[in-house]
């Protein structure tokens, strides 16, 4: 069965803590995503990779950081820098930049 | 810049009513134009797309949209809802040569017996 799977569902961290998100994908797709949603606002874009070895900023990548080492691989980190992290994070992956994107089931991470 | 804008955070729609969920977007160049669904707590799927051709698009799950340039719009409609269609619905747009999705804000669609 391919798609993007993402661990784990849930995620519970204190404060202060770097924590560290996984992505997989067997889609054979170039192209990966991560995305932040919170309540009443929509889908925002914190990171995306075109290409193993290369990754580009979103709109809000301030206090995240992620690498892009093999093509099926994209994992985010939460550092202790981003004043709320507390939100359900999306992974997404598509063949292209400009093609439609398939997403995974979400992590829903809670730092307290 | 490109934007999508989603008239509506939340609609209600009675078992057997139409469904008919607005979108429009601001783009300086030809759109690639998608709806996506999301049921709670999971990821979004994707509904239908639009990129070139019939401007009727038709999806998943008995629902439709109509790519109409002169308004820049691209609504999505379904005949007669079901209690399963009850979800949050994502407008978004990109376009050739574009990097990146823009969604809408997203519309929660509540589907009452």
């Amino acid at each position: 069965d391919g798609g993007i799977t993402q661990s784990p569902k849930y995620l519970f961290r204190k404060e202060g803590q770097n924590v560290t998100l996984s992505c997989e994908q067997n889609l054979n797709h170039d192209a990966m995503y991560w995305y932040r949603q919170d309540p009443g606002q929509g889908l925002r874009l914190i990171y995306y990779s075109q290409i193993v070895n290369d990754f580009q900023k979103g709109d809000i990548a301030e206090g995240y950081s992620v690498s892009r080492e093999k093509k099926e691989s994209f994992p985010l980190t939460v550092t202790s820098a981003q004043k709320n992290p507390t939100a359900f994070y999306l992974c997404a992956s598509s063949i292209g930049p400009y093609y439609e994107q398939y997403f995974g089931p979400g992590t829903r991470l809670t730092v307290t | 810049a490109q934007s999508v804008t989603q008239l509506g955070s939340h609609v209600s729609v009675s078992e057997g009513a139409l469904v008919l969920l607005r979108c429009n977007y601001s783009s300086s160049v030809p759109p690639y134009l998608f709806w996506y669904v999301q049921y709670p707590n999971q990821g979004l799927q994707l509904l239908l797309k639009y990129t070139t051709g019939a401007t009727l698009v038709k999806g998943i799950n008995g629902f439709e949209a109509e790519f109409k340039k002169s308004e820049t719009s691209f609504h999505l409609t379904k005949p007669s809802a079901h209690m399963s269609d009850a979800a949050e619905y994502f407008c978004a747009v990109t376009r050739a040569a574009g990097n990146k999705l823009t969604f809408g804000g997203g519309t929660r669609v509540l589907v009452k017996p």
